[in-house]
């Protein structure tokens, strides 16, 4: 059973903080990584995916990938009160089957103006 | 572009109506996707087609009935829902499956059953 876990929250920052965003999974042959930003009532939006262990970042946002720990997290710099949502963190699994992505339950962030 | 269009936005329907959801996109993706969400929890996997042919069935009830028409249509046909199957649906698509893609999703279709 693929599991992925993240921390409810909610989280609560102020404006122009750092917000740090935890993920970690159970299956070791996992592969991909993304997150996803979901605003209440609307649809999960893919803000960034990660592969290789490391660093990935693109604007205000890093990814960063640690497969023999079995961690990914999210970093958003200089938050914005726009960056409250609920983050969803999905892991995809290669294999015979193997279709779909397994999503965390998500972690709401509130930016504190 | 990553768009992926649904209609309708809003659904309301009885027990004992028939209705459809539909789903399009224009990136040439081979896979494309049907998930449930409700309030509070992750979306929930229902069908998955690859390159127009069914993959997947979560063991989803069969008053929901998937159909591709074609690479860049997708349907989910509702029949005799019960009002538990009120939530969003979200459409998704990515270039291929097996779990390494990214997946687009659609703005939903917000499905209340009366």
């Amino acid at each position: 059973q693929k599991e992925v876990e993240q921390n409810s929250g909610p989280l609560s920052v102020p404006e122009g903080a750092i917000a740090s965003l935890n993920c970690t999974y159970s299956d070791r042959v996992s592969q991909s990584f993304f997150w996803y930003r979901q605003y209440s009532g609307k649809s999960p939006e893919l803000i960034m995916s990660i592969y290789s262990n490391g660093d990935k970042e693109d604007g205000r946002f890093t990814a960063q990938l640690n497969k023999a720990s079995q961690y990914v997290s999210l970093l958003i710099r200089d938050s914005q009160p726009s960056d409250s949502a609920t983050y969803l963190c999905a892991v995809g699994t290669p294999g015979a089957g193997s279709y779909q992505l397994t999503f965390g339950k998500g972690t709401k962030l509130s930016v504190i103006p | 572009d990553t768009e992926v269009t649904q209609t309708p936005k809003h659904l309301v329907m009885g027990m004992t109506n028939k209705k459809s959801l539909k789903c399009e996109q224009h990136m040439g993706h081979r896979a494309m996707y049907w998930y449930k969400q409700k309030a509070k929890k992750p979306p929930e996997l229902m069908f998955v087609y690859s390159y127009e042919k069914l993959s997947i069935n979560e063991s989803v009830p069969s008053r929901f009935s998937p159909e591709c028409p074609n690479s860049s249509l997708l349907n989910l046909h509702l029949h005799a829902l019960q009002p538990e199957d009120s939530a969003l649906y979200l459409c998704a698509s990515s270039q291929g499956t097996g779990g390494l893609y990214e997946q687009y999703f659609g703005p939903g279709t917000r499905l209340t059953v009366t």
